[in-house]
């Protein structure tokens, strides 16, 4: 099972650029990269799902390099709204397993 | 993506008491899961809940302790039984859509004096 090490937490102000970097050194073929967003007193919201190179949505965007052993969430300008705990996750979609197996995650704070 | 509800939002329960969590979809969904987060803590999967049968559990706990019930693919709940201060926490529940993306519910925030 692809184990994931995030740093504890990080500190950044408003309008920079944010990148958050997931270790996972015994990702499998199969494994994909799951990101997700949570807020004080919510549940974790979905950001970002991928498997290689680079994914861009709305929210963010998800750095993959070729050997797939690490992730990078990238957060452009962020705001103080932005402030949450990170979490990312990696497992086969095919089975539950390690798709469903939240690790410490990062707590990202935004200063003004 | 599902919009997912749960009651109670929150409650106080004495210890040796039970209390049931409802977590209502919008949506028919085939997997819903149920986590537990203590404060400050990452989250943890109690089990899944299958709808027609009976939930799977994670290592360390069991169905005595946390009954689960999925009547159909829209619906669910957990009773945490005879509880004690260690039952204090936040119990989520969530749908998995088919890459297994989860969307959670709320929360409900549990404390046990």
């Amino acid at each position: 099972l692809a184990k994931t090490t995030q740093p504890i937490s990080m500190d950044s102000y408003e309008g920079q650029e944010v990148n958050i970097t997931c270790s996972h050194n015994n990702i499998a073929t199969n494994d994909y990269i799951t990101w997700y967003q949570q807020f004080p007193s919510q549940g974790p919201r979905f950001i970002i799902q991928g498997y290689k190179t680079k994914v861009t949505n709305e929210v963010a965007s998800l750095f993959i390099p070729a050997d797939r052993k690490s992730s990078t969430l990238s957060l452009p300008r962020v705001s103080l709204s932005d402030t949450a705990v990170y979490y990312c996750l990696v497992g086969d979609k095919n089975n539950a397993g390690n798709m469903l197996t939240f690790g410490g995650g990062t707590r990202l704070m935004v200063k003004p | 993506s599902a919009v997912i509800s749960q009651k109670p939002s929150r409650d106080i329960c004495q210890r040796g008491t039970s209390l049931t969590i409802q977590c209502q979809v919008d949506s028919q969904v085939t997997m819903m899961f149920w986590y537990r987060q203590q404060p400050g803590q990452s989250l943890t999967l109690i089990a899944t809940a299958n709808q027609g049968s009976e939930a799977t559990y994670e290592s360390g706990f069991v169905i005595d302790k946390f009954p689960i019930s999925r009547p159909n693919l829209t619906f669910s709940t957990l009773t945490v039984s005879n509880m004690s201060p260690e039952d204090s926490s936040i119990y989520l529940c969530s749908v998995g859509q088919a890459d297994y993306e989860q969307y959670f519910g709320p929360g409900t925030r549990l404390t046990v004096t």
